[in-house]
């Protein structure tokens, strides 16, 4: 059974930098039919799609966060990253990771998430 | 950009009710989207998805429609386990992923 589990700091003080991992179990982050992505849920919000990568390396990054957002991969551990720049109060929320489709299929859907965590922007 | 928009946001309903959830896309570029479930606390469950194509463990009285702009969700038969919020999602063009903003679906 697949399982992905976020680890980041809970933490982060303004204009400093998110850093977040998924590590990937159960399963090969570096299947030729599936993007990892990142999530995220404001508190009492929707969700919101942050980026996603392939485990080649190809990323996709949503347009309103893409200059804060780097994804990366490491497939020798089994794991992608979130770095996301220049925090503020407006990136508190509850981060996900999950596995989904393509990216450039007529659909994608996220079958897998992690658990979620909570990250909070305060000084 | 994209924008799906949910409705109603809000539902009360009681066991054993029928309820139907729309999810409308702002432009008509994708024939397809997935449903969700979430629990409070918990991480967004797939229930749906290319529409119509329930996951596998799914309930069958769980039912998706629609082929864009508007989509539906419908849930037969309430049980008390259904009682969570909703979120449709869709692949748009660039590409990008869009949620809607979710419908919370209270017991009565």
């Amino acid at each position: 059974q697949l399982q992905l589990q976020e680890s980041g700091p809970g933490l982060v003080k303004p204009s400093e930098t998110l850093s977040l991992t998924c590590t990937v179990s159960g399963g090969s982050i570096s299947s030729t039919n599936y993007y990892w992505g990142w999530f995220r849920q404001p508190p009492g919000k929707g969700l919101e799609w942050i980026g996603s990568i392939f485990y080649s390396g190809s990323t996709y990054y949503n347009p309103s966060l893409k200059s804060r957002v780097t994804i990366s991969v490491d497939r020798s551990k089994n794991q992608f990253s979130l770095r996301l720049t220049s925090v503020i109060a407006a990136d508190t929320g509850i981060y996900y990771c999950g596995r989904h489709w393509g990216m450039t299929t007529v659909t994608t859907y996220i079958d897998y998430w992690g658990q979620g965590t909570q990250i909070s922007v305060s000084s | 950009d994209i924008q799906l928009t949910q409705s109603p946001s809000f539902l009360s309903a009681s066991v054993g009710d029928r309820v139907t959830i729309t999810c409308r896309a702002s432009q008509a570029i994708s024939t397809y989207v997935a449903w969700y479930q979430q629990k409070p606390g918990k991480a967004p469950k797939l229930l749906i998805y290319a529409s119509s194509t329930l996951q596998s463990g799914v309930p069958s009285r769980f039912r998706g429609s629609g082929s864009g702009p508007e989509f539906t969700l419908t849930i037969s038969n309430l049980q008390p386990e259904d009682f969570a919020t909703y979120h449709c999602q869709q692949l748009s063009s660039y590409p990008l992923i869009t949620f809607g903003q979710g419908t919370r679906l209270d017991i009565k």
